[in-house]
């Protein structure tokens, strides 16, 4: 069964801390993903890595950074954690694929709140 | 980047079908359009994808207009446990670059009992 595992479900942390958030994936996937997802405004994407050591921006990577030493694991940092970064962060993984239309897989996501 | 609209929400009573609709007029005809559910408290999964004919798996069936402007994933009887949001995504083919996996708000099904 493939899994997508995300190392916390729930974390409470004050304001200004840094931050670690992992996933672990066991497909030998080459992409994964991390997301934040707020009340109305659907899944959005902070980072992706498409190949150990590489990362690219999402849509909304400001106060974030990753990282990805191994190709199983990618981890999303909050360096300065503020309130506004309260919300349920989600990793997915995906194969790159011939025809880039292969499913990504997700984890049940880490909600996180920032006090 | 080509986008997706949908509708914010949709109601359906139970064991009857479901349309749900997508527009992509933007869309190019490498673009793949792809399906993901998210049930409460739980990450997105993958429904079902196509390119220009239409598909069927044991989830749902995905209808695609002629021109690819617009798609409709239909869920033929629908449970409580179909009770999710539904984004629909596009995928470009042709840009080997293109490892991004954007959604947008996707469509709210609520199901009555």
């Amino acid at each position: 069964d493939v899994k997508v595992t995300q190392s916390s479900r729930y974390l409470v942390k004050r304001t200004g801390e840094k931050v670690f958030l992992e996933c672990v994936q066991d497909m030998d996937h080459e992409n994964m993903f991390w997301y934040r997802q707020d009340p109305g405004l659907g899944l959005r994407l902070i980072y992706f890595s498409y190949d150990v050591k590489m990362k690219e921006k999402g849509d909304i990577p400001e106060g974030y950074s990753v990282s990805r030493e191994k190709k199983e694991r990618f981890s999303l940092i909050l360096e300065s954690a503020s309130t506004n970064q309260t919300s349920m962060y989600l990793c997915a993984s995906s194969t790159r694929g011939r025809f880039l239309n292969t499913e990504a897989f997700f984890g049940q996501g880490t909600r996180l709140t920032v006090v | 980047d080509a986008k997706t609209t949908q509708p914010n929400s949709m109601e359906s009573n139970e064991e009857e079908p479901v349309h749900l609709p997508c527009n992509h007029s933007t869309i190019s005809g490498t673009d793949y359009i792809h399906w993901y559910r998210q049930l409460p408290s739980q990450g997105p999964e993958y429904v079902i994808h196509g390119l220009t004919s239409n598909v069927n798996n044991r989830m749902a069936s995905l209808a695609i207009a002629e021109d690819r402007k617009s798609s409709t994933l239909i869920l033929h009887r629908a449970t409580l446990r179909d009770a999710a949001v539904y984004y629909c995504i596009l995928r470009d083919v042709r840009n080997s670059n293109d490892y991004k996996l954007s959604f947008g708000a996707g469509t709210t099904v609520t199901v009555r009992a």
